[in-house]
């Protein structure tokens, strides 16, 4: 069946680094994949998505490429800021396009 | 602003009692979930509205039922709560047909005693 698995966290890293989060998946169809962040004390919030292979989506200098070949779509960030400290989701749709299959989440935080 | 309410931020319930849990989505979006989120377990489907009275179970749906009387109200109803249904729930909604984006609530915290 569908699934997604990503890096477990957490995660901590020290402001200006790089940043990547691992995401693979399987899928049967429905090729869209995601990127939900949730910052402290909210709800999960679409950071970037793409439709296709070989897509890149980005969104506040975060981006990841889907890649078919690889079933991958790892999450990267050139120079971390204090404020992208959050938990980070890997999703794509399952069953029917409405309904999304999400990761169990990598909690980023950053140091000043 | 786009927005997706719900009833409580916090709430601490015993053992038996019967929970409400209420989400109010004003994007006259025609699907709406409820969720849970579990540490280590990411977020899980319970329960899927598409339409005013209709529902589909989710991956987890026992131990709850839903209602969806008006398009943006959708409700989570626990019968009788039980210690295990301690969690972070998330409503979200969506529009109707393909691959759309999900937008969250802030989530109720329940925690039952």
């Amino acid at each position: 069946g569908d699934s997604v698995t990503q890096m477990e966290g957490p995660v901590t890293l020290s402001e200006e680094a790089f940043l990547t989060i691992n995401c693979t998946y399987t899928a049967t169809g429905y090729p869209s994949l995601f990127w939900y962040v949730q910052y402290p004390g909210e709800g999960l919030q679409l950071l970037l998505k793409a439709t296709k292979a070989d897509d890149k989506g980005s969104n506040k200098g975060f981006e990841a490429t889907y890649r078919k070949e690889t079933t991958s779509f790892h999450l990267e960030k050139g120079s971390v800021q204090v404020s992208d400290s959050a938990v980070y989701f890997c999703a794509h749709p399952y069953s029917s396009a409405s309904k999304i299959i999400f990761g169990s989440g990598t909690r980023l935080s950053i140091r000043p | 602003d786009v927005k997706v309410t719900q009833s409580s931020r916090y709430l601490v319930k015993r053992t038996g009692e019967k929970v409400f849990l209420e989400c109010v989505q004003d994007m006259d979006h025609e699907n709406m979930f409820w969720y849970r989120q579990d540490p280590g377990l990411g977020l899980r489907l319970i329960y899927f509205s598409y339409d005013v009275k209709m529902k589909e179970k989710g991956d987890i749906p026992e131990g709850y039922s839903v209602s969806r009387e008006k398009k943006e109200r959708f409700s989570l109803i626990l019968e009788s709560a039980s210690t295990n249904q301690t969690s972070m729930y998330l409503c979200a909604s969506s529009l109707g047909q393909g691959v759309n984006e999900q937008f969250f609530g802030p989530g109720t915290r329940l925690t039952v005693l």
